[in-house]
């Protein structure tokens, strides 16, 4: 299976705190993508990172990449109680041209207490 | 982003009977679409790949007769449960992929359907 593992399952901080979220993979890449899916409902993309960049940044979220640790990690600064919902890495894995194609990780349930 | 439409976004079947999920692409061409399956408080399986005007790529232990995917056009991927069974019980999400672009290209996924079989 190439699917990820994130670290922690779950996590339980104030608002204000930030949140660190892990995921380690298990084959080369093409890229990774942070995923959220509040309880029962769709996805939501969050923010995707190319195998040949380190970090990258969007408004509130900062996304890590390792490739010779096959890891990456997921900073959300300032929570707030709507950013409770179970958030998820997928990666794209590095073989053929079919694009889109995502393993997922078994996701971290972050909830944020006002 | 772009719009990927999923229906229904419920519904509750007898056992024994076939469900056809829906999955379109709004505002694009799909090239190819994937099928997923979650189980409750777990990750998303991927079930298959679905390519318009071929047949569809089926993971690992997915079984090819019951999960019956047909991608007929560019804005539809559809997704019939055969004789559905409670285990088969479930929530079913698509996404859809119009990039070819090495580096990677998000795709878009649907808003799920939650499948009960009574």
């Amino acid at each position: 299976s190439q699917q990820g593992e994130e670290d922690p399952q779950a996590l339980s901080i104030q608002e204000g705190e930030n949140a660190t979220m892990n995921c380690s993979y298990k084959t080369s890449i093409n890229n990774l993508q942070w995923y959220r899916q509040n309880s029962g409902r769709g996805l939501v993309h969050l923010i995707l990172i190319r195998s040949n960049e380190r970090e990258k940044h969007s408004g509130r979220l900062r996304v890590t990449l390792d490739t010779s640790k096959k890891s990456s990690s997921l900073l959300i600064t300032a929570s707030r109680a709507a950013d409770t919902a179970s958030y998820f890495c997928a990666t794209d894995p590095d073989r053929g041209s079919t694009l889109g194609r995502l393993y997922f990780g078994r996701g971290t349930q972050l909830t944020v207490w006002p | 982003g772009a719009v990927v439409s999923q229906h229904p976004s419920w519904v509750i079947c007898k056992s024994g009977t076939s469900v056809k999920i829906e999955c379109r692409s709004l505002d694009f061409q799909a090239t190819t679409m994937f099928w997923y399956r979650q189980f409750p408080k777990q990750s998303l399986m991927l079930m298959a790949t679905s390519n318009e005007g071929s047949k569809a790529t089926y993971e690992q232990g997915v079984e090819k007769d019951k999960f019956l995917i047909n991608h007929a056009s560019l804005t539809l991927s559809t997704l019939t449960v055969t004789s559905a069974h409670p285990e088969d019980s479930s929530f079913y999400i698509c996404s859809a992929s119009s990039g070819t672009i090495r580096g990677g290209t998000e795709a878009f996924f649907g808003q799920g359907t939650r499948l009960t079989v009574v």
